[in-house]
């Protein structure tokens, strides 16, 4: 069974630019959650989906927005990037909404830089 | 409003020693709690979880964890360390206050330096 994908794997982007990242869930679960991972900031929640709509957002600014498509897969759209923007964005998916008690499955993240 | 708390942004020990890893959280209601491992450019994976069973939870690769709710803790141990075990781990906390909402959130991570 295929895990939680993410891509691309690698971005590069200059500020101002616009990047969108992809997350596509394991096979049956309709919530995904994104976060960023900032060098010794650890995880910051972003958004989560749920059923195509957008149950919860974190502390980050209107630039930073998403979607959930039919199939649950999921987009992450951050416009006119700052350098501060760059980080390593996880994506992870659960059976259940907000994982309750399941387990979040993890991508292997997308690395975006900023330059 | 939840939070976890992990003291000590690294941990040294050597092989074969004891593993502790310090989790310390806040939340206005019974939580559930997560240890997760990230090893270097991959994303993370479940150790352990605690849903409000047993208080002593038995985890993947040996490791376990036991959730104290009088210290407010959910420190996570491994009687001997194996240089595998270098990593980064993350505590989570999840439980919404109203009970509507279950945001997992996480602390800011332990990296664990295994010494041969």
């Amino acid at each position: 069974e295929a895990g939680v994908t993410q891509s691309p794997t690698h971005l590069i982007k200059t500020r101002g630019q616009q990047a969108t990242l992809r997350c596509s869930p394991i096979s049956g679960h309709t919530s995904v959650y994104w976060y960023q991972q900032a060098l010794g900031l650890g995880l910051q929640f972003l958004l989560w989906y749920d059923e195509g709509e957008e149950r919860n957002r974190g502390n980050f600014p209107p630039r930073f927005s998403g979607r959930q498509f039919p199939n649950y897969s999921s987009e992450l759209n951050v416009n006119a990037l700052e350098l501060e923007d760059s980080a390593l964005y996880l994506c992870a998916s659960s059976l259940e909404g907000a994982l309750r008690n399941t387990e979040a499955f993890f991508g292997q993240g997308t690395r975006l830089t900023v330059v | 409003a939840q939070s976890v708390t992990q003291l000590g942004s690294h941990v040294s020990v050597s092989e074969g020693a004891l593993v502790l890893l310090r989790c310390n959280y806040s939340s206005s209601v019974p939580p559930y709690l997560f240890w997760y491992v990230q090893y270097p450019n991959q994303g993370l994976q479940l150790l352990l979880k605690y849903t409000s069973a047993a208080t002593l939870v038995k985890g993947i690769n040996g490791f376990e964890a036991e959730f104290k709710k009088s210290e407010t803790s959910f420190h996570l141990t491994k009687p001997s360390a194996h240089m595998s075990d270098a990593a980064e781990y993350f505590c989570a906390v999840s439980r919404g206050p109203s009970g509507g909402s279950y945001i997992p959130t996480f602390g800011r991570g332990t990296s664990l330096i295994v010494h041969p």
